[in-house]
């Protein structure tokens, strides 16, 4: 079964700067997905972005896909504080209500 | 509308026990999915239910484990004889219907069950 999996497990930057993360997956993909998780809570979701796309933006995010690499990242543009959380990719094989496939998350510090 | 609604939020049980945790899916949402998320790790699938029928158990452990959606009421997770391994956070999502291309999978708050 695909298992996404992120790097760096772990990363601190200072307020302001920009924090990028990777995610690889192992099968064939209908789309991924971004998830913040804070501290003790639940998954928020972020992007998404399908099989077929290469690029996306949603506000100070940007996520890229290259799947002949299987790969994505997750680019936080000008971070602040209120972004330190985890981040997960999710992967999905079909369209429509499917399971998703965690990758084992980025826990990202953000330092006032 | 609300959210997805889990509870409890925190369940403590004695190995041996049983555990039931519900999940109660957004209005208007009739599919739920149930994950488990060990310390530091991302969250593992479990299963997949539509009102009445479990679509997909695949990551549901076979003994011990059973999960459920009624016609009426929320869906339950439950887990019978529980062991400390079983000590996770676990989360419920939903999801409106299958049609379409994409179904975006809205989230709960979780249970984190303790097993002493």
């Amino acid at each position: 079964s695909q298992q996404g999996e992120e790097d760096p497990q772990a990363l601190s930057i200072q307020e302001g700067e920009n924090a990028t993360m990777n995610c690889s997956y192992k099968t064939s993909i209908n789309n991924l997905q971004w998830y913040r998780q804070n501290s003790g809570r639940g998954l928020v979701h972020l992007i998404l972005i399908r099989s077929n796309e290469r690029e996306k933006h949603s506000g100070r995010l940007r996520v890229t896909l290259d799947t002949s690499k299987k790969s994505s990242s997750l680019l936080i543009t000008a971070s602040r504080a209120a972004d330190t959380a985890s981040y997960f990719c999710a992967t999905s094989r079909r369209q429509g209500a499917q399971k998703l496939v965690f990758g084992q998350g980025t826990r990202l510090t953000i330092n006032p | 509308n609300a959210g997805v609604m889990q509870n409890p939020r925190h369940l403590v049980r004695r190995r041996g026990q049983e555990a039931r945790l519900r999940c109660s899916p957004m209005k208007g949402h009739s599919h739920v999915y149930w994950y488990r998320q060990l310390p530091e790790e991302g969250l593992k699938f479990m299963v997949y239910l539509q009102k009445e029928n479990i679509i997909d158990e695949s990551g549901m452990p076979k003994e011990r484990f059973s999960a459920e959606f009624p016609k009426e009421g929320p869906s339950i997770l439950r887990i019978q004889q529980v062991v400390r391994g079983d000590s996770a956070a676990y989360f419920c999502a939903s999801s409106q219907t299958s049609g379409g291309d994409y179904n975006e999978q809205f989230f709960g708050p979780g249970t984190r069950l303790t097993v002493l």
